[in-house]
């Protein structure tokens, strides 16, 4: 089992402040996303990095993806409280290219 | 048309009721998937449709049962289930994956047992 190791799990942060999600495994992964899933939907995409050392900007938003293809990160510049949700790295390493591995998730709350 | 619609959003049925879940895209996608999601959960693969054939049951008990009349249409149908089945069960598509596989989630149908 290929596992994507997330953390935070849980962050609590007031509107304004910085942040950073980690995203690790010790298995290559051919490329990464990132979804975020707010209560009561289902994942959105946000980004797919797949070449190593990629770094990928979404307006505050900023992914990088590790020069080994293990880990990823996700970091958030002056959150707002609209940035609320679950927050999941997922990719693809061997097996079926159907069947993405997920990470547990990191529930991230922004205080007004 | 980038979207995935689900219906019903929500379901409330007992133990010996049948009922179905329904996903649809328009996106010329032809791969779909059936997922449960526990509440602060990841996703749980559930089924893999690809060219409207099942290519993946991850060991899904049989009272769930899938079927893909076209190459739009997803259904769940849900027959003698559990309270422990009561979750968000996700529809999603994606192109063929090759080197990545970019899903599109459809919002969820919340289901109850009751």
């Amino acid at each position: 089992t290929q596992l994507l190791e997330q953390s935070p799990q849980f962050l609590s942060i007031q509107e304004g402040e910085n942040l950073t999600v980690y995203c690790n495994s010790s298995s290559v992964f051919s490329s990464l996303q990132w979804y975020r899933q707010e209560p009561g939907e289902g994942p959105v995409l946000l980004v797919t990095v797949v070449t190593g050392g990629e770094v990928k900007k979404l307006k505050r938003l900023t992914f990088q993806f590790g020069d080994a293809r293990k880990d990823s990160s996700l970091h958030i510049t002056a959150a707002q409280p609209g940035d609320t949700g679950l927050y999941l790295c997922a990719g693809i390493s061997g097996g079926s290219n159907y069947k993405l591995t997920f990470g547990k998730g990191t529930l991230l709350t922004v205080n007004p | 048309d980038t979207e995935v619609t689900q219906t019903p959003k929500h379901l409330v049925m007992g133990m010996t009721n049948k009922k179905s879940l329904k996903c649809e895209q328009h996106m010329g996608h032809r791969a779909m998937y059936w997922y449960k999601q526990k509440a602060k959960k990841p996703p749980e693969l559930m089924f893999v449709y690809s060219y409207e054939k099942l290519s993946i049951n991850e060991s899904v008990p049989s009272r769930f049962s899938p079927e893909c009349p076209n190459s739009s249409l997803l259904n769940l149908h849900l027959h003698a289930l559990q309270p422990e089945d009561s979750a968000l069960y996700l529809c999603a598509s994606s192109q063929v994956p090759e080197k990545y596989n970019e899903q599109f989630f459809g919002p969820g149908t919340r289901l109850t047992v009751l």
